[in-house]
């Protein structure tokens, strides 16, 4: 979530299986979330993201929940593949002026053959 | 559209030498962004342009990171004199508008990769 993480998370996940990334963040009043991934040597890229007056938004093969109530949101990514392997990382307008740009401390997805 | 092109790619040098870094934003985008990325670690900002003004710089070690973009598009990143904990990846990122809010979402480059030996 928002703390910066000094290890990072890694799920491993089976080729065509479902993953589910999560992320807490603690600032209640947070109204815009986003998912980006990060390959391995290339910059972070936008995959999808959702605002609080949302509970779920979906994209091609991903999903994002949004629980406000317990501060919690997930990415959850369909039959996941291959090139799907990469840090995953939420982020928010999380800075104190709410227009400065945060990201969580990231979780590897690592997909097995 | 060409996406941020960012040079060099990686770059190693001892504590206390010299070095810059070099971005070009998409195309028309008036924001631009220098973050650092740590090993483990999700990108932090280090400062934040619009077009030739800065907009943020609170968390930019000032007394040895510099960072211009005289004619609002190409931006340089220096830091004066490097030590060991700057070993990072140093990622431009730029916007159409200033907002991280999602109305302009920010576009990265592959970063430069610093080593300091």
């Amino acid at each position: 979530g928002e703390s910066v993480g000094l290890h990072l998370p890694t799920l491993s996940v089976q080729e065509g299986d479902n993953s589910i990334i999560n992320c807490a963040y603690s600032n209640s009043a947070s109204d815009y979330f986003i998912w980006y991934k990060q390959e391995s040597g290339k910059g972070p890229q936008f995959i999808i993201d959702i605002r609080s007056n949302m509970d779920k938004r979906q994209g091609q093969r991903v999903t994002v929940l949004l629980n406000k109530t317990v501060k919690h949101l997930s990415l959850q990514i369909a039959a996941t593949q291959p090139g799907d392997s990469a840090v995953y990382f939420c982020a928010g307008p999380w800075g104190a002026a709410g227009n400065k740009l945060t990201f969580g401390g990231g979780t590897r997805v690592l997909v097995k053959p | 559209e060409a996406g941020v092109a960012q040079s060099p790619r990686y770059k190693i040098i001892e504590k206390r030498q010299s070095v810059a870094f070099w971005c070009n934003p998409i195309s028309g985008h008036a924001t631009l962004y220098w973050y650092q990325q740590i090993l483990g670690q999700g990108p932090k900002l280090l400062i934040q342009f619009q077009n030739n003004g800065v907009v943020d710089d609170s968390q930019l070690p000032k007394d040895r990171f510099s960072a211009e973009r005289l004619k609002g598009v190409d931006s340089t990143l220096k830091i004066q004199p490097a030590k060991l904990e700057d070993s990072a990846v140093y990622l431009c990122a730029s916007s159409l508008g200033r907002g991280a809010r999602g109305e302009q979402p920010q576009h990265f480059g592959d970063g430069t990769r610093l080593s300091i030996l």
